[in-house]
């Protein structure tokens, strides 16, 4: 089986810096996913890695290390409407659009 | 590009009762998964069409089953409704080449179905 491990809530303010970690157990592993839902949206795919290491992307950053199976989403300058919840994934072998999703992670960003 | 369509937005049935759920996929895409996705929750994979045919499957009961037509849209029906089944269903396009693992996959907006 495969299993995502996410903390619940995580709350900052304005313009800071926040991490939201991921942890995963996994039969066979092809890279790390992560998605922004707000509420009442759909999933919107944020970043994947595949290879060990940090990749960024404007104001988000993901990193992935496989030999501790534990990832992380980095959201820098962080803005109101951020606010939302964040998903790590893992797609399967099959490929296509199969994914599994972790716990999930609501992002609560005050002033 | 109108991106991934699903329609009921909003549906409430009674239990017992069977419901029908559909969508279309982005342009150019040719794969289409289904998610149920409770209150607080993650989406949860129901299962996968590919070529009009079911590729993948979840751990969801045979009363979730589903279709997909030439136009590669879909449809996702669920028999005997149980309370339990009351979620958000989101469905998934992406366009699936073999031997790959896609690393995005397109969302809809979801059907938000309440069975009371």
């Amino acid at each position: 089986g495969q299993s995502l491990e996410q903390p619940s809530e995580v709350t900052a303010v304005e313009g800071a810096i926040v991490q939201i970690n991921c942890t995963y157990q996994t039969s066979g592993f092809y890279g790390l996913s992560w998605y922004q839902q707000h509420d009442g949206g759909a999933p919107t795919f944020l970043s994947y890695n595949a290879l060990d290491g940090l990749e960024e992307t404007g104001r988000f950053s993901s990193f992935l290390s496989r030999s501790d199976s534990y990832g992380y989403l980095l959201l820098q300058e962080l803005q109101m409407k951020d606010s939302a919840s964040y998903f790590c994934a893992v797609p399967s072998a099959g490929g296509g659009n199969k994914l599994t999703f972790g716990t999930g992670t609501q992002l609560k960003v005050e002033l | 590009d109108a991106g991934v369509t699903q329609s009921p937005t909003h549906l409430i049935k009674t239990r017992g009762q069977q419901v029908t759920l559909r969508c279309s996929p982005k342009s150019g895409h040719d794969t289409v998964s289904w998610y149920q996705q409770a209150l607080g929750q993650g989406p949860q994979f129901i299962f996968q069409y590919y070529e009009e045919e079911e590729r993948q499957r979840g751990n969801f009961p045979d009363r979730f089953s589903g279709h997909q037509f030439p136009n590669y849209s879909s449809e996702l029906n669920v028999n005997a409704l149980l309370l339990g089944d009351s979620a958000l269903y989101l469905c998934a396009s992406s366009s699936k080449r073999t031997g790959q693992v896609n690393t995005e996959a397109f969302f809809g907006q979801g059907t938000r179905l309440t069975v009371v």
